[in-house]
C-alpha cells in the first residue's frame, strides 16, 4: 500500500517569496505522484504530475516539482507567491490508474501582501 | 470548468436514511472515480468504475455502493446514513482505466451534511 505524508498543514509565505510545500510518500512499486489544487468549496484540479522520465515536473501557474526517489520525495515549488495562489494543496500518489490515488491531508497555503 | 459535473451540490440528510449523488463525466471518459473528503483531510478513494464494471474499492463498507450507466454518467449510493458520512463527495473523470498517467477531472462536488 501507499502513504503520503505532507509536512506542515498550513504554510505562510509573503507574496513574492518562495513557495516550498513539502511531501513525501511510500510505495513499494515506483509511484506516480501527482500535485492538485483546491479553492474554497471547489473540486480539485492538477498542478502537475511525474509518470515517467523527467524528475523535474513543470505544471501550471509556474509550479514545478522534483521527483526524489532517494529521498521518496516530490515537493512543490514556485518561485514567487501571488496573492491568487492562496489555496489549499493535495500531493497524491499512485501505482495504478490516477484515478485510485492515495492522498495527503493537505497543505493550506497563505499568501501575505 | 473540468467538464465533470455533480448533483446536487448541498443537501441534509437525516441519520438513517439513503442518499444517491450523481456525476456527469467530462465527454469521452469511460472511467469514473469517487472520494470522500471529510473537512480539513485529503479525498479518500471510494471506488472506481470502468466500463460499467466496478474496477477498485478503498477501505468503504458495503453501504457505499456505485453504478456507472452505459452513457458513463455515474451515481453513488450510500444506505444507512451515519453522521461520520458527513463531508464532499468528490467524482473524477478519465479515459482508460490502465493508463496510470492519465490526467482525472474533478468535479465541485457534493456537500453532505448527517444530522
Amino acid at each position: 500500500a501507499q502513504s503520503v505524508t505532507q509536512l506542515g498543514s498550513h504554510v505562510s509565505v509573503s507574496e513574492g517569496a518562495l513557495v516550498l510545500l513539502r511531501c513525501n510518500y511510500s510505495s513499494s512499486v515506483p509511484p506516480y505522484l501527482f500535485w492538485y489544487v483546491q479553492y474554497p468549496n471547489q473540486g480539485l484540479q492538477l498542478l502537475l504530475k511525474y509518470t515517467t522520465g523527467a524528475t523535474l515536473v513543470k505544471g501550471i501557474n509556474g509550479f514545478e516539482a522534483e521527483f526524489k526517489k532517494s529521498e521518496t520525495s516530490f515537493h512543490l515549488t514556485k518561485p514567487s507567491a501571488h496573492m491568487s495562489d492562496a489555496a489549499e494543496y493535495f500531493c497524491a500518489v499512485s501505482v495504478q490508474s490516477a484515478g485510485k490515488s492515495t492522498f495527503g491531508d493537505g497543505t493550506t497555503l497563505t499568501v501575505k501582501p | 470548468e473540468t467538464g465533470v459535473t455533480q448533483s446536487p451540490t448541498h443537501l441534509i440528510k437525516t441519520r438513517g436514511q439513503q442518499v444517491t449523488l450523481r456525476c456527469s463525466s467530462q465527454s469521452g471518459h469511460n472511467t469514473v472515480s469517487w472520494y470522500q473528503q471529510a473537512l480539513g483531510q485529503g479525498p479518500q478513494f471510494i471506488f472506481q468504475y470502468y466500463r460499467e464494471e466496478e474496477n477498485g474499492r478503498g477501505n468503504f463498507p458495503p453501504r457505499f455502493s456505485g453504478l456507472q450507466f452505459p452513457n458513463y454518467s455515474s451515481e453513488l449510493n450510500v444506505n444507512a446514513l451515519e453522521l461520520d458520512d458527513s463531508a464532499l463527495y468528490l467524482c473524477a473523470s478519465s479515459s482508460g482505466q490502465q493508463l496510470t498517467g492519465n490526467t482525472i477531472y474533478f468535479g465541485e462536488g457534493s456537500w453532505l451534511t448527517v444530522v
